[in-house]
């Protein structure tokens, strides 16, 4: 089956960081660019980073510019969110989701994983 | 960035009704926003594509038109699955945006 599947999300104090993983299956991982998108408890859907098929090409959100970075390892069919400097308002499920380039949609997302960020 | 305007941000209608919903960005998109489905507790799901493509699956009752700076998600009989909130996206920018949302309720 196609899918994505997300892991690493946890409570943990602001300042602090994390690491997000998804492992994508039954594609050809490389041939995509990549996304997280995260959404906050009963909040709409906020775009966070992207990335594209080799790894060479990112773009943030402002708000996570200089705290958030997005890579990718395409001989594991796997792609991260290193998440540092956290503050209270990351609080959200992110999402991984397949995004079939400039100017497309997403069209394939993993179930989410919640990271809660509190003292 | 480009703005994006949904409305209404909720609405309840009958299983049967026709339902529109409306989006508007802040600058001309041409035709590039997406619409998605999302029910409680699960992952967004693409609907349209590229203002009125529908995605693989996507049961036609759902359709989308605009381009500019207007577009509209319709559902032409509305079915008690369809109980969500809607979402749309440009796709324009090297920023993306999604709208506020929609929640639509049955009746």
């Amino acid at each position: 089956e196609v899918q994505l599947v997300e892991s690493g999300g946890d409570l943990v104090q602001p300042g602090g960081s994390l690491r997000l993983s998804c492992a994508a299956s039954e594609y050809i991982f490389s041939n995509y660019w990549m996304s997280w998108v995260r959404q906050a408890p009963g909040k709409g859907l906020e775009w966070v980073a992207n990335i594209n098929q080799d790894g060479s090409g990112r773009g943030y959100v402002d708000s996570v510019k200089g705290r958030f970075t997005v890579f990718r390892d395409n001989a594991k069919n796997s792609l991260y969110l290193q998440m540092n400097s956290l503050r209270v308002d990351d609080t959200a499920v992110y999402y991984c989701a397949r995004w079939r380039g400039a100017q497309s949609e997403f069209d394939l997302w993993g179930q989410g994983t919640l990271v809660t960020v509190s003292s | 960035d480009i703005q994006m305007t949904q409305s209404p941000s909720s609405l309840s209608a009958s299983v049967g009704d026709r339902v529109i919903i409306t989006c508007r960005t802040s600058q001309s998109v041409l035709i590039y926003v997406n619409w998605y489905q999302q029910k409680p507790g699960k992952a967004p799901k693409l609907l349209i594509y590229a203002a009125s493509t529908l995605q693989s699956g996507v049961p036609s009752r759902f359709s989308g038109s605009g381009s500019g700076t207007d577009f509209t998600l319709t559902i032409s009989s509305l079915q008690p699955e369809d109980s969500a909130t809607y979402y749309c996206q440009e796709s324009y920018s090297s920023t993306i945006t999604f709208g506020q949302g929609t929640r639509l309720d049955i009746k």
